[in-house]
């Protein structure tokens, strides 16, 4: 069982609706969540982080922790064509403090 | 604020050769990690440097080797290129000493010939 999981996709969402990315993670110590977007040839770039059970908004995003679940959630509101990327996963192992990668999840926002 | 600085973005070699990359981390950050990335993969954990000091490595040959200054940059050096080192190499810099939100370089596409 890989450490962060994450259904690669691709996920097509219609323009306009709720685009729902999902992660789950087997340490179930870990404190530490973050979702990072990363555009086809660029690096990754920090979305959110959340290091407590429940909801934490961020514009158009929010973002879900579920600990007793082990599970990690990202909701895009109102989607646009430029939110299409891949949508990547980050646990910070408690042992070590590494964070450990979900393999990302394509998301095709179409107009 | 200065972000993640990694160069040189673009560089060929050849099989056989050996090459060094460098990255200057966000100004306080005292802990960078490294990434080789891969078309069609994910991210794959190459090492981590918080105080100059190796405080995780992963699963990659001795051929990868890494360190970091005082100032906190840090060098990643790959030696005997091989043609299947050709990747999109990324650091990323952190804050915390706890593995907190890291922040991503432009990274160095190498390509092996």
């Amino acid at each position: 069982q890989k450490e962060v999981e994450q259904n690669s996709g691709p996920l097509s969402v219609p323009e306009g609706a709720i685009a729902s990315l999902n992660c789950t993670y087997s340490d179930r110590v870990s404190q530490s969540f973050f979702w990072y977007r990363q555009y086809s040839g660029k690096s990754p770039e920090l979305i959110m982080s959340i290091y407590s059970n429940g909801d934490k908004e961020d514009g158009r995003f929010t973002a879900q922790l579920n600990k007793a679940s082990q599970y990690v959630s990202l909701l895009i509101r109102d989607s646009q064509p430029s939110d299409s990327a891949t949508y990547l996963c980050a646990v910070t192992r408690d042992s070590n403090y590494q964070l450990i990668w979900g393999a990302g999840t394509k998301l095709i926002i179409k107009p | 604020k200065a972000g993640v600085t990694q160069t040189p973005r673009y560089l060929i070699k050849t099989r056989g050769q050996q090459v060094t990359l460098s990255c200057s981390p966000i100004s306080g950050h005292r802990s960078v990690s490294w990434y080789q990335q891969t078309p069609g993969q994910g991210l794959q954990f190459l090492f981590e440097y918080f105080s100059e000091t190796q405080r995780n490595k992963g699963n990659f040959p001795g051929r990868f080797s890494g360190r970091q200054f005082s100032n906190s940059r840090s060098e990643m050096n790959v030696s005997t290129l091989e043609l299947g080192d050709s990747a999109l190499y990324l650091c990323a810099s952190s804050l915390w000493d706890s593995g907190g939100e890291a922040f991503f370089g432009q990274g160095t596409r190498l390509t092996v010939v």
